[in-house]
C-alpha cells in the first residue's frame, strides 16, 4: 500500500534552516509528481511547492518561492523539502503528497498524504 | 491567483440531513476543482476531483456539481463519522489554491 512517512521537523529559530524528507513506498516514486502542502495551527491548508517526476519542473507558492527549495532523490524514493530564511509564520504541520495523476491538471490533485511533521519557528 | 471562497464556515446539522457546501472560484477553472475531507490530527482525504468525480472508496452519499464558477459539495444523508472539516481545492493552474474551509458538525 501506498506510504509517505515526513521526517525531520521540530523547533526552529527564526532566521534559520530545517530539512524535510518524505519517504515514500508501495508505489513506483519515479512515475509521480509530489507536492508539499501545509497547515498552520488551527487553519486550513496551504500548497507549498510540486516537483515532477523527473525533477524537470518545480513550482512555489509566492509565500515561500525563493526562501524554499523542493528537491527529491528517485533513486531513494525520497521527497525533500529545504527551509531557509524561516519566519514565524512557516510555522505548522508540513505534509507530502502524492499527486493523483501523471499528466495535468490530475497530477494538480493529491490522493495520499503523509501523517506529517511539524515546524514550529520561534525563538 | 485563483482565490477560492468556501461558504459556510461551519454548519451543525442531525444524522440523515442533507448538508451543502459551496465553493465560488474568483476566475474560471473549468471543472479542476477537488474536495477534501479532514478530521483532527489526521491528513485529508480526496473525497471528490474533477468537480464531480467520486474517489475510489468514498460513500455514494457524497456528491459534487458545478454551475460555472460554483461548484457545490452534498452529503446526502450526514453520518457521525462525517464530523470533519472540507476544504475545495483548484486545480486548473500554479498556485493551486484552497478553500477556506468547511467545518461540519454533528448536532
Amino acid at each position: 500500500q501506498v506510504q509517505l512517512v515526513e521526517s525531520g521537523g521540530g523547533v526552529v529559530q527564526p532566521g534559520r534552516s530545517l530539512r524535510l524528507s518524505c519517504a515514500a513506498s508501495g508505489f513506483t516514486f519515479t512515475a509521480y509528481a509530489m507536492h508539499w502542502v501545509r497547515q498552520a495551527p488551527g487553519k486550513g491548508l496551504e500548497w507549498v511547492a510540486v516537483i515532477s517526476s523527473d525533477e524537470s519542473d518545480k513550482y512555489y507558492a509566492d509565500s515561500v518561492k525563493g526562501r524554499f527549495t523542493i528537491s527529491r532523490d528517485n533513486s531513494q524514493n525520497t521527497l525533500f523539502l529545504q527551509m531557509n530564511s524561516l519566519r514565524p509564520e512557516d510555522t505548522g504541520v508540513y505534509y507530502c503528497a502524492r499527486a493523483m495523476g501523471r499528466s495535468s491538471p490530475q497530477s494538480r490533485y493529491f490522493d495520499f498524504w503523509g501523517q506529517g511533521t511539524l515546524v514550529p519557528v520561534s525563538s | 491567483d485563483i482565490q477560492m471562497t468556501q461558504s459556510p464556515s461551519s454548519v451543525s446539522a442531525s444524522v440523515g440531513d442533507r448538508v451543502t457546501i459551496t465553493c465560488r472560484a474568483s476566475q474560471g477553472v473549468s471543472t479542476w476543482l477537488a474536495w477534501y475531507q479532514q478530521k483532527p490530527g489526521k491528513a485529508p482525504k480526496l473525497l471528490i476531483y474533477a468537480a464531480s468525480t467520486l474517489q475510489s472508496g468514498v460513500p455514494s452519499r457524497f456528491s459534487g456539481s458545478r454551475s460555472g464558477t460554483d461548484f457545490t459539495l452534498t452529503i446526502s444523508s450526514l453520518q457521525p463519522e462525517d464530523s470533519a472539516a472540507y476544504y475545495c481545492q483548484q486545480a486548473d493552474s500554479f498556485p493551486l489554491t484552497f478553500g477556506g474551509g468547511t467545518k461540519v458538525e454533528i448536532k
